[in-house]
């Protein structure tokens, strides 16, 4: 089975700073996917970066980027210059090559202060 | 439209009504979910179509029907729910699994309200 850790319920940080997000993972599967999703006060749950276990470079999506560390199973989101709109949830999640569902965190409540 | 529609976007039912939750999906893809998220609770998967089959059904109680006529609609049928199903229903879609990981795209999502 697997299993995503979010172990910040909630964040701060200033507007213009860079925040870190943590996410950890376990799995026995040498081949999955790790995502980030944002969730706005609105609902809507929005993808923002993925991750191939076998990718050997961080993922980077404009101002997101992902620190993949496979032997620690983690995978932080990194937002950088946060800007008022990041303030949302934002949630790591992992599926498994060949598997039906994915798997998601708790999620971590981000608020940006200006 | 575009992207991942949901209809409709709020909902408040009665616990003897019968209701259903409808899901487009205008990309392509051809695996859709259900999930099921409440106040201070994780998010549920409720139910996975992959290739209009469905494959996963996460013990979710036999008051949700889910149906999936093609691969760009999906719905869920609702009856005789009781209070403490009152949450936000959101429904996605990707490729379908099985030749990778792939991410997934929402709908807005659903906030039903049982009375």
């Amino acid at each position: 089975a697997q299993k995503i850790t979010q172990t910040q319920p909630g964040m701060f940080v200033q507007e213009k700073e860079a925040v870190t997000l943590d996410c950890t993972y376990d799995t026995s599967d040498q081949s999955y996917g790790l995502f980030w999703y944002k969730q706005p006060s609105s609902g809507e749950m929005i993808f923002l970066i993925y991750q191939g276990s076998y990718d050997e470079q961080n993922a980077t999506e404009g101002r997101y980027s992902l620190n993949f560390q496979k032997a620690r199973k983690s995978a932080n989101l990194v937002i950088s210059a946060s800007q008022l709109g990041d303030s949302a949830m934002y949630f790591c999640a992992m599926k498994v090559v060949n598997a039906g569902k994915s798997t998601f965190g708790d999620g971590t409540t981000l608020t940006v202060k200006p | 439209e575009t992207g991942v529609t949901q209809t409709p976007r709020h909902l408040v039912m009665g616990m003897t009504n019968k209701k259903s939750l409808k899901c487009e999906q205008h990309l392509g893809h051809n695996a859709m979910y259900w999930y099921k998220q409440s106040a201070k609770k994780p998010l549920e998967l409720m139910f996975v179509y992959s290739l209009e089959e469905r494959v996963e059904n996460n013990s979710v109680p036999s008051r949700f029907s889910p149906e999936c006529p093609n691969s760009s609609h999906l719905f869920l049928h609702l009856h005789t729910l009781q209070p403490e199903d009152s949450a936000l229903y959101l429904c996605a879609s990707s490729q379908a699994q099985g030749t990778g990981a792939y991410e997934q795209y929402f709908g807005p999502g659903t906030r039903l309200t049982v009375t």
